[in-house]
């Protein structure tokens, strides 16, 4: 089982570069979820879906464009990227809401923009 | 801003002592989970507790939750050198689909 998968694990962008960070998950879970976490600020939710065809806004949404059209896929896409996007990002899927179910978690994209 | 905040930021133990992490909240909560970070890995879930549980164990971890004072605390007794991670708490106000996470507190554990 290969739970949370997340590609590519590193990549250096330019600015104003656009690329699509890769969730799939093989747990059939409605729930997935994008944080971002920078050194000393936690994880921060960026978007999230509560299942196929359904996405909405977490806390830092902007710059970043989120489509769920499979249950097993959850793409993130940094339209234009900028430095304050350095980050690691983090796709997370749980079998019913976040806040009742433990959250499995995909280890990571490490982004880097110049 | 951050619904959960940890205590202390960093905690540095010897091998075979307890470990004690706390984590306020500050809205009413359903339930409160615990995770482990281990450097550059995704994070692992440890315990859920639900508002109606004062306190939950598995195996070294204790668990508990005063929603009086909104906190919880996590101990990990007789802590092992892979033990050192950073364990986070998280919550989701008013329920639903959003998990907020603290900032964590960084643990190690010294051989």
């Amino acid at each position: 089982n290969a739970g949370v998968t997340q590609t590519p694990k590193f990549q250096v962008l330019k600015t104003g570069q656009s690329m699509t960070l890769q969730c799939a998950q093989d747990m059939n879970h409605e729930y997935m979820s994008w944080y971002r976490q920078d050194p000393g600020m936690g994880l921060r939710l960026i978007h999230y879906s509560v299942g196929a065809g359904i996405t909405d806004q977490g806390e830092v949404p902007n710059g970043y464009n989120v489509s769920r059209s499979t249950t097993e896929d959850f793409p993130l896409r940094l339209l234009s990227a900028a430095p304050s996007q350095t980050s690691v990002y983090f796709c997370a899927s749980s079998s019913q809401p976040p806040y009742n179910s433990p959250l499995h978690f995909g280890n990571g994209t490490r982004l880097t923009v110049t | 801003s951050q619904q959960g905040e940890e205590d202390p930021q960093a905690l540095s133990i010897q091998e075979g002592e307890n470990a004690t992490m706390n984590c306020s909240y500050k809205t009413s909560i359903n339930n409160l989970q615990w995770y482990r970070q281990n450097s550059g890995r995704g994070l692992v879930h440890l315990i859920l507790i639900r508002s109606n549980e004062r306190e939950k164990h598995s195996g070294r971890l204790r668990v508990t939750l005063d929603t009086s004072k909104k906190s919880s605390s996590l101990l990990i007794t007789a802590s092992r050198a892979a033990d050192t991670a950073s364990y986070f708490c998280a919550t989701s106000p008013g329920g639903g689909s959003r998990l907020t996470f603290g900032e964590g507190t960084q643990l190690t554990v010294n051989p």
